[in-house]
């Protein structure tokens, strides 16, 4: 079974420059997430979908940061305008919807962004 | 809110002897915890889950952990090291937006564990 997929693997911009990153889930899961890891701590949630809805983006700083899965599979995550302090590894994860306690979270290998 | 300690930065051990991994959490009610494991350039993976079935639970690579309600703590051990554990471990509680079974995943900072020959 197919990872999840995520390109590009590593950015290098300036600061106030725009950037995109990609991610395709695995087939057949709804649930899909991105995560900031920023170096020396754990990944933190910007944004949840569910198909192509979105569950929460409550973290996410929505001034600067866009996300969208218009088809409900692949997804993009937006910086524009790009500030120092977005130096990190985003990270996107997948999950099914059963009627279980908790759906394992299936994470891709990231996009690690350095901003100059 | 949920919330998880990782009491340990960086933890080194050597080959064969036992790993501990330390863990406290902060939850309002009953958490359901984790256990991921980090290699360098490579995603991360579940190594296991505890969601109020048996305290004392198992997971891959031969890694287990324990719930301990009395001590808010969820460590990780493993018996004996292999130079293959070398990654960084994050200790993770589910925060269940709306009560529902789509629960967020909280992270702690992370331990790096080296693994000496």
């Amino acid at each position: 079974e197919a990872g999840v997929a995520q390109s590009p693997r590593y950015k290098i911009i300036e600061k106030r420059q725009s950037v995109a990153f990609w991610c395709n889930p695995i087939s057949g899961h709804a649930t899909l997430y991105w995560y900031q890891q920023i170096l020396g701590q754990g990944p933190k949630l910007l944004i949840q979908f569910q198909n192509n809805g979105v569950v929460d983006d409550s973290q996410l700083p929505k001034d600067r940061f866009s996300a969208e899965r218009l088809k409900g599979v692949d997804s993009t995550l937006k910086i524009q305008p790009a500030k120092l302090e977005d130096s990190a590894v985003y990270l996107c994860a997948s999950s099914l919807i059963t009627g279980g306690p908790y759906n394992e979270q299936f994470f891709g290998p990231g996009t690690r962004l350095t901003v100059l | 809110a949920q919330s998880v300690t990782q009491l340990d930065s960086h933890v080194s051990v050597s080959e064969g002897t036992p790993v501990l991994l330390r863990c406290n959490y902060s939850s309002s009610y009953s958490p359901s915890l984790f256990w991921y494991v980090q290699h360098p350039n490579k995603g991360l993976q579940l190594l296991l889950k505890y969601t109020s079935a048996a305290t004392l639970v198992k997971g891959i690579n031969g890694f287990e952990a324990e719930f301990k309600k009395s001590e808010t703590s969820f460590h990780l051990t493993k018996p004996s090291a292999h130079m293959s554990d070398a990654a960084e471990y994050f200790c993770v509680v589910s925060d269940r937006v709306g009560g529902g079974s789509q629960g967020n995943l909280i992270f702690g900072k992370g331990t790096k564990l080296s693994v000496k020959p």
